[in-house]
């Protein structure tokens, strides 16, 4: 069975721009969270959605944005990009509870 | 939400046992201890989770004291691919049940040959 897939990958832009990261969840499971880890620090929580329902929301500012559609993959939206916003962002799809699993990232880099 | 103390790192021999340990004092009654770890640019996986009582899986063992304010993770025998940094999060629940998963800095687990 595939896991949760993440793309892209890698991801280089520039200040300014807007940026679209994609979350394909494990087959069946209805809910998919994003999480920003800055190298050196864990995960930080920044939206989760179930059912195509924002359901929680981290404390990030409104450039952050995301949805989830009818087939449960999700996309994260970052407008106007700022260095700081290099990370590793991070999908999780869980059937509900109790453990969430976790695609493997996509890597932005800001310049 | 309740907070996580663990020790920034920690050394164990291979074949050895691993003894993680977590302090959350401020844990709610109704709220889970879990555990994740997260190998070197990869995502973090789940290993185990627990209310009250103790917990083991084909992974770990997870040992929770009797007031909850503090738990240890158990890697019976530890190899080098559980060099990892590990997490111990408390799952919080928001309204709607959000599940947010709240990660600390973790401990850097070595193990060494």
């Amino acid at each position: 069975d595939a896991g949760v897939t993440q793309s892209p990958t890698h991801l280089i832009k520039t200040r300014g721009q807007q940026v679209t990261l994609r979350c394909s969840p494990i087959s069946g499971h209805k809910s998919v969270s994003w999480y920003q880890q800055v190298l050196g620090q864990g995960p930080q929580f920044i939206f989760q959605y179930y059912e195509k329902e924002e359901r929680g929301r981290g404390n990030f500012p409104d450039r952050f944005s995301a949805r989830q559609f009818p087939n449960y993959s999700s996309e994260l939206n970052v407008n106007a990009l700022l260095l700081g916003d290099s990370a590793l962002y991070l999908c999780a799809s869980s059937p509900w509870y109790p453990e969430a699993f976790f695609g493997q990232g996509t890597r932005l880099t800001v310049v | 939400d309740a907070k996580t103390t663990q020790p920034p790192s920690m050394d164990c021999a291979e074949g050895r046992a691993a003894n993680l340990p977590c302090n959350h004092s401020t844990i709610s009654g109704n709220e889970y201890v879990y555990w994740y770890r997260q190998i070197h640019s990869q995502g973090p996986q789940y290993i185990i989770h627990g209310l009250k009582n103790n917990e083991t899986n084909e992974m770990a063992s997870l040992i929770i004291t009797e007031d909850r304010k503090s738990s240890t993770l158990i890697l019976p025998h530890a190899t080098l691919r559980d060099t990892a940094v590990y997490y111990c999060i408390v799952r919080v629940q928001g309204s709607g049940n959000t599940g947010k998963l709240i990660f600390g800095q973790g401990t850097t687990l070595q193990v060494k040959p």
